[in-house]
């Protein structure tokens, strides 16, 4: 069965860079029905789609990150990262890690599996 | 502020069924077929409950239904039950741009 599981420091300093990783387990990175996302949970609030990746090293990010977010993956360990730069209090949260489906076959345009989360703090 | 618009929260008594609509625009849930919900219980991981706007995923009970009408998607939650009481997100793509955008999120109560 395919689970994530998300792993990095939970207590950052403002203008830090946060450095996550996603470990997929049950399954492989390398499969082509699948993006692999990040999407992340301030305290209280709603979800927020950060961006994806493909098992080839193609990304998409959000717009609302201002070119702070950086997506990579590493097909030898079945892991996808994210690097977030510059952090401050308002990055804040619980970061996700998602598995998105791409053909008829894997719920297109849906995150069906994920992580259950990491918390992480920013704070001087 | 969130891309699609949901209300705060809906509440209905155990049996009942209620529907927490997802609004959004012309540039997002009026222009693909791509809109899916989301459970979450409190310290939990959502969960997918719907996609591609009216499919559930196998092993999702059919008291959840999802439909669409011009910019506004919809989830149904029939036959209220006790465990149904979590926060529902609504989640469209948005182009290749924005590429996904979620609801602010919608807390159901079990009354």
């Amino acid at each position: 069965q395919l689970q994530l599981q998300e792993s990095g420091p939970g207590l950052l300093r403002p203008s830090e860079t946060l450095s996550l990783t996603c470990a997929v387990s049950g399954s492989s990175v390398s499969s082509s029905t699948y993006m692999w996302t990040w999407i992340r949970q301030p305290p209280g609030k709603g979800l927020q789609w950060m961006g994806q990746i493909f098992y080839g090293g193609n990304a998409d990010y959000s717009p609302s990150f201002s070119g702070r977010v950086t997506l990579s993956v590493d097909r030898s360990r079945d892991t996808f990262s994210l690097s977030l730069t510059s952090v401050t209090a308002s990055d804040t949260g619980v970061y996700f890690c998602a598995r998105r489906g791409l053909s008829s076959s894997s719920s297109p345009g849906a995150f069906d599996v994920w992580g259950q989360g990491t918390l992480v703090t920013v704070s001087s | 502020q969130s891309a699609l618009t949901q209300p705060a929260s809906v509440s209905g008594s155990p049996g009942q069924s209620i529907t927490v609509p997802c609004r959004g625009t012309s540039s997002d849930v009026g222009n693909y077929n791509l809109v899916s919900w989301y459970q979450q219980h409190p310290g939990k991981a959502p969960k997918l409950l719907i996609f591609e706007g009216n499919k559930r995923p196998s092993g999702i009970s059919d008291r959840f239904s999802g439909s669409k009408s011009g910019n506004t998607a919809s989830l149904t939650i029939s036959g209220l039950q006790a465990g149904d009481e979590a926060d529902y997100y609504c989640c469209s793509f948005a182009g290749f741009v924005a590429n996904y955008v979620f609801g602010g999120g919608t807390r159901v109560t079990v009354l």
